[in-house]
């Protein structure tokens, strides 16, 4: 079955640890890339990936890094977590640009305290 | 810079009205892509239309149907004869053709009531 994974689902964590948030597709999209969903702001991109090795910022980058070592998967790293990092982030992918849909995994749910 | 705006927070029907989204975008870009999602309560997201800024024909799809106009830079979502599976929040995104950004307005939230 084509899909994007994301684990964990749900993660409460405290203000400092470092944590990883993975994200995996199985369909061999060119694209990937992270989102957070806050309450009255929509989804808001944080990173973005074209290819293996080539990433960028997204519109709320501060906070966050990415790295695309193989074509599957885009983990999302927060290196030192703030309250305000609380949020639901989501993973896409999609087979290239535009023309293509944008597949979402079924999101994570962060929690830092 | 980019930017989605869907003016209506929420809005909430009878069972069986029409319902209409509204968008409005802003981009200079002369090649751009819209989009909407559907988010229902269980959280996942539903791709449901993306337009290219050069085909401004409208879209049926069974009860949805999509305006695009790219005088007034809208691209409204219509649901004819709602009904309650319909409740969800809907969102309106802008695509830009040159670097993959992708923007979305922060969405209007349908209760469709029985």
């Amino acid at each position: 079955e084509a899909q994007v994974t994301q684990n964990p689902r749900y993660l409460i964590t405290v203000t400092g640890k470092k944590l990883t948030v993975t994200c995996s597709q199985n369909m061999n999209h060119e694209y990937m890339s992270w989102y957070r969903q806050d309450p009255g702001l929509g989804l808001r991109q944080i990173y973005y990936s074209m290819n293996v090795e080539v990433t960028d910022k997204g519109d709320v980058p501060e906070g966050y890094k990415v790295s695309r070592k193989e074509k599957r998967n885009f983990p999302l790293i927060l290196e030192s977590p703030s309250p305000n990092q609380t949020s639901l982030y989501f993973c896409a992918s999609s087979a290239g640009a535009w023309n293509y849909e944008q597949y979402f995994g079924p999101g994570t749910r962060l929690t830092v305290t | 810079a980019q930017k989605v705006t869907q003016a209506q927070t929420e809005i909430s029907v009878v069972e069986k009205e029409d319902v209409t989204l509204d968008c409005v975008y802003e981009t200079r870009d002369t090649t751009y892509y819209l989009f909407w999602y559907k988010q229902p309560p269980s959280g996942e997201l539903v791709f449901l239309i993306r337009r290219n800024s050069f085909d401004e024909q409208n879209e049926i799809s069974g009860r949805y149907s999509w305006n695009f106009q790219k005088s007034t830079s809208s691209f409204n979502f219509t649901i004819t004869a709602s009904q309650v599976v319909d409740s969800a929040v809907y969102f309106c995104a802008l695509g830009r053709s040159n670097d993959y950004k992708l923007s979305f307005g922060a969405g209007t939230t349908v209760t469709v009531r029985a």
